[in-house]
C-alpha cells in the first residue's frame, strides 16, 4: 500500500512570510496527526484530526499555525506569518483507528522548514 | 505528568555487536509503548509495539521488553550492521478521555554501526 505522501519535502522562507504544507495519509485511515520536530528532539504533536473533525490542537499556537482537513482525507497546515523558531522538520502521519490497541501510526518523510 | 528518558544520547559500536538501548517513563499507567526508528531526512517507522499486558515483542534481530512497574522498556537489537545506523525513538501511548491515544515521545538514542 501506499504511504503517508507530504510535500514539499523542503522549504526555505524569511521570517513573517507564509508557508503552508501538505500531507495525504494511507487510503481509509480516520485519524490524521501534524507533528513538528525540532532537532534533536522528538515529535511535537500540534493537532489531530479524526475523519475532518479537530480531536486535539491543544499544543497548536493558534495565533499563526492553522490546520484543516475539509474532505476527511489529505490536509493543509499553514503558518502565517513564520518566525524563526518555526525552523523543523514537520512530519504527518496516519492511523486507521485512535483507539485500537494495536493501532499504530505511520509517518511520512517529512517538510523540513528553515525560517531565515 | 509522563516524562519519557532515553539512555544513552548517542552510542558508537562495531558492526557485530549486540546491544541495548533504554528508554524509561514517570507514569507506569501506560497504554502501550512503541519503538520507533528515524533515519536523517526521513519520517518515523514503527519497529516494535508492546500492549501493556505484554512483556516483550519480537521482530528479526529486535525485540523490546516492557515493565511497567519499574518504568522501563529495552530495545535489543542482535549482531549489530551498519544499516541499523539511525536514531531509535521510545514513545509511550497514553489513552485519553474518548478513547483517544496520545503518544509521549523520549529524544531518542542515536546509534552508528561501524564497519
Amino acid at each position: 500500500e501506499a504511504g503517508v505522501a507530504q510535500s514539499p519535502r523542503y522549504k526555505i522562507i524569511e521570517k513573517r512570510q507564509s508557508v503552508a504544507f501538505w500531507c495525504n495519509p494511507i487510503s481509509g485511515h480516520a485519524t490524521l496527526y501534524w507533528y513538528q520536530q525540532i532537532l534533536g528532539q522528538g515529535p511535537k504533536l500540534l493537532i489531530q484530526f479524526q475523519n475532518n473533525g479537530v480531536v486535539d490542537d491543544s499544543q497548536l499556537p493558534k495565533d499563526r499555525f492553522s490546520a484543516e482537513r475539509l474532505k476527511g482525507v489529505d490536509s493543509t497546515l499553514k503558518i502565517q506569518p513564520a518566525k524563526l523558531e518555526d525552523s523543523a522538520v514537520y512530519l504527518c502521519a496516519s492511523s486507521f483507528l485512535a483507539g485500537g490497541p494495536t493501532d499504530t501510526q505511520y509517518f511520512g518523510p517529512g517538510t523540513r522548514l528553515t525560517v531565515l | 505528568k509522563q516524562e519519557v528518558t532515553q539512555i544513552p544520547a548517542a552510542l558508537s559500536v562495531p558492526e557485530g555487536e549486540n546491544l541495548v538501548l533504554n528508554c524509561s517513563f514517570t507514569d507506569s499507567a501506560i497504554y502501550n509503548l512503541q519503538w520507533f526508528r528515524q533515519d536523517p531526512g526521513k519520517g518515523l517507522t514503527s519497529l516494535l509495539l508492546i500492549q501493556s499486558s505484554q512483556r516483550e515483542q519480537t521482530s528479526g534481530r529486535l525485540n523490546a521488553s516492557l515493565d511497567k512497574s519499574s518504568g522501563r522498556s529495552t530495545l535489543y537489537i542482535a549482531a549489530s550492521q551498519p544499516g541499523d545506523s539511525a536514531t531509535y525513538l521510545c514513545a509511550v501511548i497514553r489513552s485519553n478521555a474518548g478513547n483517544n491515544r496520545k503518544l509521549i515521545w523520549g529524544l531518542g538514542t542515536s546509534l552508528a554501526v561501524n564497519p
